[in-house]
């Protein structure tokens, strides 16, 4: 089982859609979690963290259940300008490792006039 | 510019030769990170260091893989024999230790072997 799975995508809607991605992670160990965003050949850019109380940044919305190991994102009223590849992120702490930042495949969305 | 900076953008080998990459973080930043991007897929994780050490390397690194980082600034990724399976992109970011904190990327390293 890979550490951190999302959904593959491609998600292709409308502008105005709401969109939501999913993302596990299978290491228990894992302390901290992030969505980046990776537009076509560029690098990742952290869009925001996630935390367990859930957290809100203008249309974008996290959540996060560590008892079922589950991140997910979800995009109100979406722009044109959102189309990227989303990633979920995690970072762990023990289990033999300290710090490092595991990627998922990432999820593609296409947002259309 | 006082982002990640990676060097050289692009590098074009034959099959066999020797790679090295290096990559300068931000100035005030004590973790380093490299991995390795392929087409539809994410970053897949190669090493990290924080400081001069390298805590952790992937057990999927070949040995032909080598990172260092000997003064806890810049790093240099050196990839030994090249094959064409190593073709993709080389990115390093950095950031501050700590569990919430964001890591910055530079723009990347794309490697063809051919």
């Amino acid at each position: 089982r890979k550490e951190v799975e999302q959904d593959p995508g491609p998600f292709n809607v409308p502008e105005g859609a709401t969109v939501a991605f999913n993302c596990t992670y299978s290491n228990s160990a894992s302390q901290s979690f992030f969505w980046y965003r990776q537009d076509c050949r560029k690098e990742p850019k952290l869009l925001m963290s996630v935390y367990s109380s859930g957290n809100e940044d203008g249309r974008f919305t996290a959540q996060l259940n560590r008892a079922s190991q589950y991140i997910s994102l979800l995009i109100r009223d979406s722009k044109l300008s959102d189309s990227a590849t989303y990633l979920c992120v995690v970072n762990l702490f023990g289990g033999g490792s300290q710090g490092n930042l595991i990627f998922g495949k990432g999820t593609k969305l296409s947002v259309k006039p | 510019d006082t982002g990640v900076s990676q060097d050289p953008r692009h590098k074009i080998t034959k099959r066999g030769q020797n790679v090295t990459f290096r990559c300068d973080p931000i100035s005030e930043h004590n973790r380093l990170y490299w991995y390795r991007q392929t087409l539809g897929q994410g970053p897949e994780f190669l090493t990290y260091f924080q400081n001069e050490a390298q805590l952790e390397k992937s057990r999927l690194l070949s040995d032909r893989f080598s990172a260092e980082r000997p003064k806890g600034s810049f790093s240099t990724l050196e990839i030994q024999r090249t094959e064409q399976g190593d073709s993709a992109m080389y990115l390093c970011a950095s950031s501050w230790s700590g569990e919430d904190t964001e890591a910055f990327f530079g723009q990347g390293t794309r490697l063809t072997v051919v």
